[in-house]
């Protein structure tokens, strides 16, 4: 159980374009779902939180308005990097928990090349 | 907010021989600490957790110790096989939404 999905596995765009992520929870409902950026040889830097129903909380230096997130349903979540640059060009990481659970389940990850 | 220290960035060991990799937090009200094994490309997976009411807790091979008074938690890998190579994490949780914070990470390879 607890499993997490991410599409697309990997994607190229080009500079100024925008890309969506999907995150979804397969057999259980999140409550929360987490955003994280890997860039190589690094860790994992938490983007933004996102609780169904409101409105994500972003980390300090993370441009609200670059990188949208919707938590819509209790399974799905999206981001969308908007205006993407070379420089967004990453491993971008969700997991997600259910209420009242300590444990995040994460996703397979999407790696995003922009051109 | 918190802050977590990861040491050592990369441990070499020999098969067999046993790793350990100790992590430091800033934030009192930590209570969840997970330890994640990440493979190249792949998502963390989580290896093993303790939360702050227990020292120590072990699974197999693997087993972690929380100092709650030094604010430091370690993870010890014994009898280490070569597919215990890959980076480690660890994390602690923090604030309202229990968000993790993450370590620097730990390069473990294990050799023959």
């Amino acid at each position: 159980g607890a499993v997490v999905s991410q599409h697309p596995s990997w994607v190229i765009c080009k500079s100024g374009t925008s890309v969506k992520i999907e995150c979804r929870s397969l057999d259980f409902q999140a409550t929360t779902m987490f955003w994280y950026r890997q860039f190589p040889k690094q860790s994992l830097m938490l983007m933004a939180t996102s609780n169904e129903g409101s409105k994500a909380t972003y980390e300090q230096g993370v441009e609200k308005d670059k990188f949208l997130i919707n938590h819509a349903s209790l399974t799905l979540s999206t981001l969308t990097v908007t205006s993407a640059h070379p420089e967004d060009s990453s491993f971008y990481i969700c997991s997600a928990r259910y209420k009242g659970g300590g444990e995040q389940y994460f996703g397979p990850g999407t790696r995003l090349t922009v051109t | 907010g918190e802050n977590v220290e990861q040491h050592p960035s990369t441990l070499s060991v020999q098969e067999g021989d046993s790793a350990v990799i100790k992590c430091t937090y800033s934030d009192s009200a930590s209570n969840y600490f997970p330890w994640y094994k990440q493979e190249l490309g792949k998502r963390p997976q989580l290896i093993i957790d303790i939360r702050s009411n227990v020292g120590e807790k072990k699974d197999q091979r693997i087993a972690v110790t929380l100092n709650k008074t030094a604010k430091h938690f370690s993870l010890h890998i014994t009898e280490t096989q070569p597919e215990d190579s890959a980076v480690y994490f660890c994390a602690a949780n923090t604030g309202t939404a229990s968000k993790l914070t993450f370590g620097t990470g730990t390069r473990l390879q294990v050799t023959l």
